[in-house]
């Protein structure tokens, strides 16, 4: 079945950058756009972006452009999501979802903390 | 950027009953918007997309409709799972959220 297996928890001081990543399985992972969804938590969900992991374009959200860098690795099915310059409102719950009608199947989160 | 408003923000109710979530875009985007329901701990999950298309393995109570800047999301018999909160999403242009709606048990 499709499986979106995310990377663990990191705890980030300010201004540092953090790397999550995402390994599908279960399909073919250049068929499919990902997606990258932020929660903070107690909040609701906030759109980042997107990645075609068939040719690398990249389209991101306004206000994550310049911060926000999304790549993919199509040797090992991993899509990443680097978010730099980081700050404490930046403590959320990241997620990648593919995207099949809507984002039909979603990885586990991971919770990335940003503190001093 | 294309604002999307859900109302209520929080709704109680009762097992058994028929329950509407109202989604409103700040414009047009034709028919471009999804349903998804989040319980506590846990990634959010497609119910609907295509504003009335059923994500396989939905149960049939679950419907959507709507096109342009209203839609709706009606559970027809509320069910003890069913308590959690609901986002509607639009993909017209880029990708947003709404602010989500609590199902709370009444």
């Amino acid at each position: 079945q499709v499986q979106l297996v995310q990377s663990g928890a990191e705890v980030k001081k300010p201004g540092a950058s953090v790397k999550v990543s995402c390994q599908a399985s279960g399909y073919t992972f250049t068929d499919y756009f990902i997606h990258w969804v932020r929660q903070v938590p107690g909040q609701g969900l906030d759109w980042m972006g997107w990645i075609n992991p068939n040719n690398g374009h990249t389209k991101y959200a306004q206000k994550f452009q310049g911060r926000v860098t999304m790549t993919r690795d199509t040797s090992i099915s991993t899509a990443y999501m680097k978010l730099s310059r980081l700050r404490s409102d930046d403590t959320a719950i990241y997620y990648c979802a593919r995207v099949v009608g809507g984002l039909d199947s979603w990885g586990q989160g991971t919770l990335v903390t940003v503190s001093s | 950027d294309i604002q999307m408003t859900q109302s209520p923000s929080t709704l109680s109710a009762s097992v058994g009953d028929r329950v509407t979530i109202t989604c409103r875009a700040s414009q047009s985007i034709s028919a471009w918007l999804a349903w998804y329901q989040q319980r506590p701990g846990k990634a959010p999950k497609l119910l609907i997309y295509d504003a009335s298309t059923l994500e396989s393995g939905v149960p049939s109570r679950f419907s959507g409709s709507g096109s342009g800047t209203e839609f709706t999301l009606t559970i027809s018999s509320l069910q003890p799972d069913d308590f959690a909160t609901y986002y509607c999403q639009q993909y017209n242009t880029f990708w947003t959220f709404g602010q989500g709606t609590k199902v709370e048990i009444k």
